[in-house]
């Protein structure tokens, strides 16, 4: 099976300033056909749903900010907040669906500090 | 509108079933994958399983610690989708989530609560 880590668990990053967060796949997750990485990224504030920011790796979705970004491809990835607003605290989600059964990271909370 | 409402919750005794419900609308239900994914209090996401639509099959896959304990099934004429869940364990306590979707998941339900306690 494979296994999503996520790193840090946690970062505190100061409003306008760069939250980056890293999710490393045990296996490659990047189908070499459609050169599409099976990888996205959620957004889960307390009490809600959680919301797709981002799939395939690096598509962002309809609506979401665009200081919300994700890259990387095979087993390494990125999701970075260019410029953390107060509206961005919140846990963060990485999720392999290359392959059953599914998996996701940990999580990592981003906190104001 | 894409919406999937989640019932069924409640507490239920260890060795215990339950059944969850996942009522949809604003797509052909019919030609959708569905899954399930759940989230133990304080805990990060978690797979469940899902199932294919008819058309490619209708097949389910699980999660390893299902082992048998868990059935996802569907009626397209009802659009709406089932989970299952027998000899439950205090560790399945968890907000379950429905989603039309056999990869990433755009649409969440709110879910629904299921407690697991003696």
């Amino acid at each position: 099976d494979i296994v999503m880590t996520q790193s840090p668990d946690s970062l505190a990053v100061s409003l306008g300033e760069r939250a980056t967060i890293n999710c490393k796949s045990s296996q490659n997750i990047l189908y070499r056909s459609n050169n599409k990485n099976y990888l996205a990224w959620y957004q889960q504030k307390p009490g809600q749903p959680p919301k797709l920011l981002i799939s395939w790796a690096s598509d962002r979705e309809s609506g979401v900010p665009d200081r919300f970004s994700g890259s990387g491809s095979g087993t390494d990835f990125t999701l970075t907040i260019s410029s953390l607003q107060a509206e961005d605290v919140a846990v963060y989600y990485c999720h392999q669906h290359y392959t059953t059964p599914q998996a996701f990271g940990q999580g990592t909370k981003v906190e104001v500090k | 509108e894409v919406q999937v409402v989640e019932s069924g919750g409640g507490l239920v005794k260890p060795g215990g079933s339950i059944r969850l419900s996942c009522a949809a609308s604003g797509f052909p239900f019919n030609k959708a994958w569905m899954s399930w994914v759940r989230q133990a209090p304080g805990k990060g996401l978690e797979w469940v399983g899902r199932i294919k639509s008819n058309s490619d099959g209708g097949t389910t896959e699980y999660a390893g610690f299902v082992k048998g304990r868990f059935t996802i099934s569907r009626d397209d004429s009802m659009n709406t989708l089932y989970l299952q869940m027998n000899s439950l364990k205090n560790e399945d306590t968890a907000v379950y989530f429905c989603s039309p979707s056999g990869s990433y998941y755009a649409y969440w339900g709110q879910g629904t609560l299921v407690t697991v306690s003696s």
